[in-house]
């Protein structure tokens, strides 16, 4: 079974710009969550989508914003870009939207701003 | 801050030895999860241990946790080359949903 996929895997933009990454789930599962992991850094919570609605958002500003599609793909937007937004974007899928349902990572998407 | 944070920063074993972990955190939790992040890739789920458990075992993995400290440890015994990555710790930052917050992250490197 194909894991969690996101694309692209990278981007450059430069300051100012607005960027969309995808992410597609493992089949079935009904959960995404999106990470920004600055390099070096643990991952940070941006958001959580569950069956189709925010469960949670992290400490981000209303630039970034995110939705759930009825199969349950997802995308993040970044608007007005700026340089401390490089990083690397992780998205998750789970089956359930629980604390305790394991996630599954995709590779994820790096993000330079120049 | 962080929640979690992981000690040592990096370590660095010969193969076969045994690497421990640590990670701290600061308020309640129902439950703590271990991943592991090789180079340039996603995170890897290991292990999860709730708040009412001390230790949990999962192959060459040992996780225990002390909620009277607000720490945990992940020992892999007999590691290999192939356990070179970051590990991290996650605690739920709250009782809903799935924001989970990661700290820092140990470096392993295990040499052979």
């Amino acid at each position: 079974d194909a894991g969690v996929t996101q694309s692209p895997t990278h981007l450059i933009k430069t300051r100012g710009q607005q960027v969309t990454l995808r992410c597609s789930p493992i089949s079935g599962h009904k959960s995404v969550s999106w990470y920004q992991q600055v390099l070096g850094q643990g991952p940070q919570f941006i958001f959580q989508y569950y069956e189709k609605e925010e469960r949670g958002r992290g400490n981000f500003p209303d630039r970034f914003s995110a939705r759930q599609f009825p199969n349950y793909s997802s995308e993040l937007n970044v608007n007005a870009l700026l340089l401390g937004d490089s990083a690397l974007y992780l998205c998750a899928s789970s089956l359930g939207g629980n604390r305790e349902t394991p996630q599954h990572f995709g590779d994820g998407t790096r993000l330079s701003i120049l | 801050s962080q929640q979690g944070e992981e000690d040592p920063q990096a370590l660095s074993i010969q193969e076969g030895e045994n690497a421990t972990m640590n990670c701290s955190y600061k308020t309640s939790i129902n439950n703590l999860q271990w991943y592991r992040q090789n180079s340039g890739r996603g995170l890897v789920h290991l292990i999860l241990i709730r708040s009412n458990e001390r230790e949990k075992h999962s192959g060459r993995l040992r996780v225990t946790l002390d909620t009277s400290k607000k720490s945990s440890s992940l020992l892999i015994t007999a590691s290999r080359a192939a356990d070179t990555a970051s590990y991290f710790c996650a605690t739920d930052a709250n009782n809903y949903g799935q924001n989970f917050v990661f700290g820092p992250g140990t470096r392993l490197s295990v040499l052979p």
